[in-house]
């Protein structure tokens, strides 16, 4: 079956370390992905998205990630994680591209220590 | 203003009880979703409208009903509300590019 995975449920790091969260994706093709957050009591907000093109993107707060076609993941990135940053993160793929329907994973919450 | 907004936010209400959930959104897009979300299970797809004629299920539709009054308006229904439907409930409106959420809705049933 077609899946979004993301390995982690829960992650603790130290304010000013840096983070990586995995995403791992099933498509045959090449989907379009994306990575949202959601604050504690909050809708989920776009943090950034990949279409085409260049692999590594960039997106709002500090955030990076990375397509790697060969291995079917797109694991977002921060160099220095701050307080404010604690919150669940989910990895989507809309799975034919364009299509507008979102397979989300089951999220990957953040915490952070002082 | 939001983008999209739900209404109520938070809700409880009775087993076997009838219960409506709104969306409004202002982006003036044509796609609205609606999503429920459960602890440790991400957001799963209930249903899907590209357009006003044009409405489709998702995931996991059982139990759940929706309309589309308007470009801007879709409304998920419960018809007869169970205790496993508990969850917090997402609208959303996309563009080709992007989704816009609602803070969501929490219900109760109890």
């Amino acid at each position: 079956a077609q899946s979004v995975t993301q390995p982690d449920i829960h992650i603790t790091v130290s304010e000013g370390a840096s983070l990586e969260l995995r995403c791992n994706y099933s498509y045959g093709a090449t989907p379009y992905l994306f990575w949202y957050v959601q604050s504690p009591g909050q809708g989920l907000q776009l943090l950034l998205k990949y279409f085409s093109g260049d692999t590594l993107v960039q997106g709002i707060k500090g955030f990076e990630a990375e397509f790697k076609r060969s291995q079917s993941s797109f694991n977002l990135r921060k160099p220095s994680v701050h307080w404010s940053d604690a919150a669940e993160y989910f990895c989507a793929v809309d799975e034919q591209g364009g299509s507008e329907k979102l397979v989300f994973g089951k999220g990957t919450k953040l915490t952070v220590n002082p | 203003d939001a983008d999209v907004t739900q209404t109520p936010r938070n809700r409880i209400t009775k087993t076997g009880k009838r219960i409506m959930l709104e969306c409004s959104q202002t982006k003036g897009h044509d796609r609205m979703y609606w999503y429920r979300q459960d602890p440790g299970l991400g957001l799963r797809l209930i249903y899907y409208s590209f357009d006003v004629k044009d409405i489709n299920k998702g995931e996991i539709s059982d139990g759940y009903s929706v309309s589309r009054q308007a470009q801007a308006k879709f409304s998920l229904s419960l018809e007869s509300a169970i205790p496993n439907q508990t969850a917090l409930y997402f609208c959303a409106t996309s563009s080709r590019t992007e989704a816009f959420f609602g803070q969501g809705t929490r219900l109760t049933v109890v």
